[in-house]
C-alpha cells in the first residue's frame, strides 16, 4: 500500500545552521510533493512542492530534493532561525478524477538559540 | 481579508454528545475537505466536497456527518457514534480538482471529557 513517512520524528538545530528533514514515499504513481510547515494550535502552511519529473526545486531558503530511484525527498531550511521552529511534513499527490493527498506523520524542527 | 475561518478553536463535549464544528471560507473555492490531526500520524481525510450540495467520504467518515448547503460553508459534526472523538480538526478548501494547493484553516481542538 501507499505511504508518506517521515525519517526522524524530532530534530534539534542551532540557529544559524543548515536543517535537513527527510521523507520516504512508497507509490510510485505520485505527481507531485508538497512539503508544509505547521505551527504549534495553527493550520499547515504550503512551503514548496516538486513535481515527479524534477530533481531539485529551490525557494526562499528552502531546497526541496527528489530521489525517485529510493523515493525519497528532503527539504533542506538554510540559515535555520528560531521562527523556524514548527512540525514539518511531506504530502503526495496522486492525480486521478480526484487528486489524493497523503500526509506524512510529520517532524518537529526545534531551532536552539 | 480572505481565507479560512474555523470555529470555536476549543470545544469541550460530553460523551453521548453531538458537536458541530464551523468552517467558512472567502477565497470563492469550490471544494472543502475535513481533515483529523492526531499526534504521531499524519492527516487523515474525514469528508470533502467538490461542489454546493454534494460531499464525499473520506478515510475516516464513521461517526462524522457533512453538510454543503452553500459554497462557503462546510460544517462538521462529530456524531456521539464516534468512538475516540478528541482529535485537532482541520478544514480545508482549493480550487475545484485542485487538492493539491489547499488553504487551511487554523484548526478546532476537540476535547471530549
Amino acid at each position: 500500500g501507499e505511504s508518506v513517512g517521515l525519517h526522524l520524528p524530532t530534530l534539534s538545530v542551532q540557529e544559524g545552521d543548515n536543517s535537513i528533514i527527510n521523507c520516504a514515499y512508497s507509490n510510485s504513481a505520485s505527481d507531485y510533493f508538497i512539503w508544509y510547515k505547521q505551527e504549534s494550535g495553527k493550520g499547515p502552511q504550503f512551503i514548496i512542492d516538486i513535481r515527479s519529473n524534477m530533481d531539485k526545486r529551490q525557494g526562499q531558503r528552502v531546497t526541496v530534493l527528489l530521489n525517485k530511484t529510493v523515493k525519497h525527498l528532503s527539504l533542506q531550511i538554510a540559515a535555520t532561525q528560531p521562527g523556524d521552529s514548527a512540525v514539518y511534513f511531506c504530502a503526495e499527490v496522486v492525480s486521478g478524477g480526484y487528486q489524493k493527498v497523503t500526509f506524512g506523520t510529520g517532524t518537529k524542527l526545534q531551532v536552539i538559540p | 481579508d480572505g481565507g479560512i475561518t474555523q470555529s470555536p478553536k476549543y470545544l469541550f463535549r460530553k460523551e453521548g454528545q453531538n458537536v458541530t464544528l464551523s468552517c467558512e471560507q472567502n477565497l470563492n473555492h469550490d471544494a472543502m475537505y475535513w481533515y483529523r490531526q492526531d499526534p504521531g500520524q499524519g492527516l487523515r481525510l474525514i469528508y470533502y466536497s467538490q461542489i454546493v450540495n454534494d460531499f464525499q467520504k473520506g478515510d475516516i467518515a464513521e461517526g462524522y456527518s457533512v453538510s454543503r448547503e452553500k459554497k462557503e460553508s462546510f460544517p462538521l459534526t462529530v456524531t456521539s457514534a464516534q468512538k475516540n472523538p478528541t482529535a485537532f480538526y482541520l478544514c480545508a478548501s482549493s480550487m475545484w480538482k485542485s487538492a493539491d494547493t489547499q488553504y487551511f484553516g487554523p484548526g478546532t481542538r476537540l476535547t471530549v471529557l
